[in-house]
C-alpha cells in the first residue's frame, strides 16, 4: 500500500520568512515523489518532481529514503505563494501506477 | 497541446438525475485518472484506465458511480442518481507511458442539490 502524509492542515508565514512544507510517505518499492500546487479555484499543476532536482519559483524538496520524507522547502516566502499544496507518490507496477495524494497543506503568506 | 480537457466545467442539477462528467486525455497519453476533491476528504482517486482498461476501481464509492473510457480520447465518469454528498470538484489526469508527468484539467465543480 502506498500512503502520503501532510502533518499541517494550514500554514501561515510572513513575507520574506523561510517556509518547510512536510511530507512523510510510506510505500514498500523506489517511489516517484511529486508536489504539486493548487492556487484558488484552479487545476493541480506540478511543481516538483524529485528526479528532476530542480528549483521551481524558488522551492526545493529533497527526498530522504532513510526518514521517507520528501520536504518542500523555499528560503524567502512570497505573498504569490499562498494556496494549496499537495504532495504526491507515484509507485509502479506492470499494470501502470497511480497517484496516491496526501491531505494538503493550505500555505498563507501574509504581507 | 489544449491538455487535459473536462467538461462541463460547472454543474447544478437535482438530486437523482444523471451526471455525466467527461474528460478527453492529452494525445498520446496511456493512463487516465479520476479524482474527486472535497473540503473533508481532499484529493480521492477514484478509477484509473491504462490503455483503456480499468486497473483499479476501489476508489469508486458506490454503485451508483460508474466510469468508462470507450477509446484513447475520450473518458466519462456518470453518478446515477446523483445525491448532494456528491457535490465536490471531479478532476481528470492524464499521464503518458513513460515518465511519471501526470496533468490535470481544470476539474468539474459538481453541485447536487
Amino acid at each position: 500500500a502506498q500512503r502520503v502524509t501532510q502533518p499541517e492542515k494550514l500554514l501561515s508565514v510572513f513575507k520574506g520568512a523561510p517556509v518547510e512544507l512536510k511530507c512523510n510517505y510510506s510505500y514498500s518499492g523506489s517511489p516517484e515523489l511529486f508536489w504539486y500546487v493548487q492556487y484558488s479555484r484552479q487545476r493541480l499543476q506540478l511543481l516538483l518532481r524529485h528526479i528532476s532536482r530542480e528549483s521551481i519559483k524558488g522551492f526545493t524538496a529533497d527526498l530522504n529514503k532513510g526518514e521517507t520524507s520528501f520536504h518542500l522547502k523555499k528560503p524567502f516566502a512570497q505573498e504569490e505563494d499562498s494556496a494549496m499544496y499537495y504532495c504526491a507518490l507515484s509507485g509502479s507496477s506492470a499494470s501502470g501506477s497511480r497517484l496516491t495524494f496526501g491531505e494538503g497543506t493550505q500555505l498563507t503568506v501574509n504581507p | 497541446d489544449a491538455g487535459v480537457i473536462q467538461s462541463p466545467r460547472h454543474e447544478v442539477t437535482e438530486m437523482g438525475q444523471e451526471v455525466t462528467l467527461r474528460c478527453k486525455p492529452i494525445s498520446g497519453h496511456n493512463s487516465l485518472f479520476w479524482y474527486r476533491q472535497t473540503m473533508m476528504r481532499g484529493l480521492e482517486l477514484l478509477i484509473y484506465f491504462n490503455n483503456n482498461v480499468p486497473i483499479d476501481d476501489s476508489g469508486m464509492p458506490e454503485d451508483r458511480f460508474s466510469a468508462k473510457m470507450p477509446n484513447a480520447s475520450f473518458s466519462t465518469l456518470k453518478i446515477q442518481p446523483s445525491e448532494p454528498r456528491d457535490s465536490a470538484v471531479y478532476f481528470c489526469a492524464s499521464r503518458p507511458r513513460t515518465g511519471n508527468g501526470y496533468t490535470f484539467g481544470s476539474g468539474t465543480r459538481l453541485t447536487v442539490v
